[in-house]
């Protein structure tokens, strides 16, 4: 049982490159989330879904999209990177029932150049 | 605009002592109350969560205590040990919704 699962742990790009971030979840979890992590910003929501098949917008979508791919896959891609984009990039899934408790992938640090 | 307000930024506490960080919210919709606990290098793990029918809810050594009147909480670590050094996110939500609103976090270190 290995939990969230992210793929690459590192990765460097340049700017204007695009990249896919890769998100899998054994708990057989409805709802799956992605969050990015900054210096003094906590961690704000990209994009979440609720279900397999539903994708919705949270704090800052700008510059991303999602796919939820099946129930245990959530992708998150950058089309053309910038910046503003270098962060940590946590995967986070929850059953979706009461309560919300979410859990946290390793995360993938990101820096483009 | 940040929904949930988190402090101390950081906090350095020695061993033994007692650490708390506070958090207050705005929105009164909100309905479950958790607190996050981050190692370096590692994703964020639950600790302990409150809903606001209850004032307080400890497990072991953390204890969350909740003031709905003036919309704060916080979360206490008594005995602190070196072993707790971490960042500490309190969060906010509605019991029906999916979005964790997080606060922007508590660099805590115990000294030996």
């Amino acid at each position: 049982n290995a939990g969230v699962t992210q793929t690459p742990k590192f990765q460097v790009l340049k700017t204007g490159q695009s990249m896919t971030l890769q998100c899998a979840q054994d708990m057989n979890h409805n709802s799956m989330y992605w969050y990015r992590q900054d210096p003094g910003m906590g961690l704000r929501l990209i994009y979440y879904s609720a279900s397999e098949g539903t994708t919705d917008k949270g704090e800052v979508p700008n510059g991303y999209n999602v796919s939820r791919l099946n129930k245990r896959e959530f992708s998150l891609r950058l089309e053309s990177a910038a910046p503003s984009q270098t962060s940590v990039y946590f995967c986070a899934s929850s059953d979706g029932e009461s309560y919300n408790e979410q859990f946290f992938g390793p995360g993938t640090r990101l820096t483009v150049l | 605009q940040q929904q949930v307000k988190q402090s101390p930024q950081s906090l350095i506490v020695q061993k033994g002592g007692i650490s708390i960080i506070n958090c207050a919210y705005e929105n009164t919709a909100f309905d479950y109350f958790p607190w996050y606990q981050q190692f370096p290098g590692k994703g964020p793990a639950l600790l302990i969560a409150i809903r606001p029918d209850v004032s307080e809810k400890k497990e072991g050594r953390f204890t969350i205590s909740f003031n709905k009147s003036a919309k704060q909480f916080s979360l206490h670590i008594m005995d602190s040990q070196p072993g707790d050094s971490a960042t500490y996110f309190c969060a906010a939500s509605v019991d029906s919704g999916y979005a964790l609103n997080f606060g922007k976090g508590t660099s805590l270190l115990v000294t030996p």
